[in-house]
């Protein structure tokens, strides 16, 4: 089947870095990709859809500006944590439209 | 609006035994409904969806799932555990007809006992 990929795995940093988190459509393309965010034990947050060549759109109560996302090629979207504090300390899928949706294996982001 | 609700957060069985993973849901028009599973350190895997065609729909590793209008539910079940099936068990739904935008429950952990 279709394969996402997210780089880094894990990734810890200091509170006020930016963390910038890849994910990958390796064997198809993705004119649309999607962004969650899930707390421990709880289930997966939509964050914001990206669309190739233009603006992601942000879920509501989503700070655009803290989480940028580009959406650059149709196998490639990045997702930025700007000014990174603790409370954004988090688990990050991604996934990516095929003949389905395919997720990535997500990203753990641990802020100092 | 649409959601789901998985009615157990916790569901433990013997090997060999039935699973039965429940879900509710919500919609004011024919949705589409899914399960997917997370294994640790692992992406969600698609395992099984239902898209307004027949109502009992089977999936991989043995599961299915019935779309029952009358109930608004999308139970999925499996007559057999294997110790593999332990994971986190997710109901969702689609929030339009026509994208791919998912709406997830919270979630059910599979526990599976030898």
């Amino acid at each position: 089947g279709a394969v996402v990929s997210q780089h880094p795995s894990r990734v810890i940093c200091k509170s006020g870095t930016s963390v910038k988190i890849e994910c990958r459509s390796l064997d198809f393309q993705a004119t649309t990709m999607f962004w969650y965010r899930q707390f421990p034990k709880k289930s997966l947050m939509l964050m914001a859809t990206s669309n190739e060549g233009s603006k992601a759109t942000y879920e509501q109560g989503v700070e655009k500006d803290k989480f940028l996302i580009n959406h650059a090629s149709l196998t490639l979207s990045t997702l930025t944590v700007t000014s990174a504090h603790p409370e954004d300390s988090s688990f990050y899928i991604c996934s990516a439209t095929g003949d389905t949706q395919y997720f990535g294996p997500g990203t753990r982001l641990t802020v100092l | 609006a649409q959601s789901v609700t998985q009615l157990d957060s916790h569901v433990s069985v013997s090997e060999g035994t039935p699973v039965l993973l429940r879900c509710n849901y919500s919609s004011s028009y024919s949705p589409s409904l899914f399960w997917y599973v997370q294994h640790p350190n692992k992406g969600l895997q698609l395992l099984l969806k239902y898209t307004s065609a027949a109502t009992l729909v089977k999936g991989i590793n043995g599961f299915e799932a019935e779309f029952k209008k009358s109930e608004t539910s999308f139970h999925l079940t499996k007559p057999s555990a294997h110790m593999s099936d332990a994971a986190e068990y997710f109901c969702v739904v689609s929030v339009i007809v026509g994208t791919d935008k998912l709406i997830f429950g919270t979630g059910t952990r599979l526990q599976v006992f030898p």
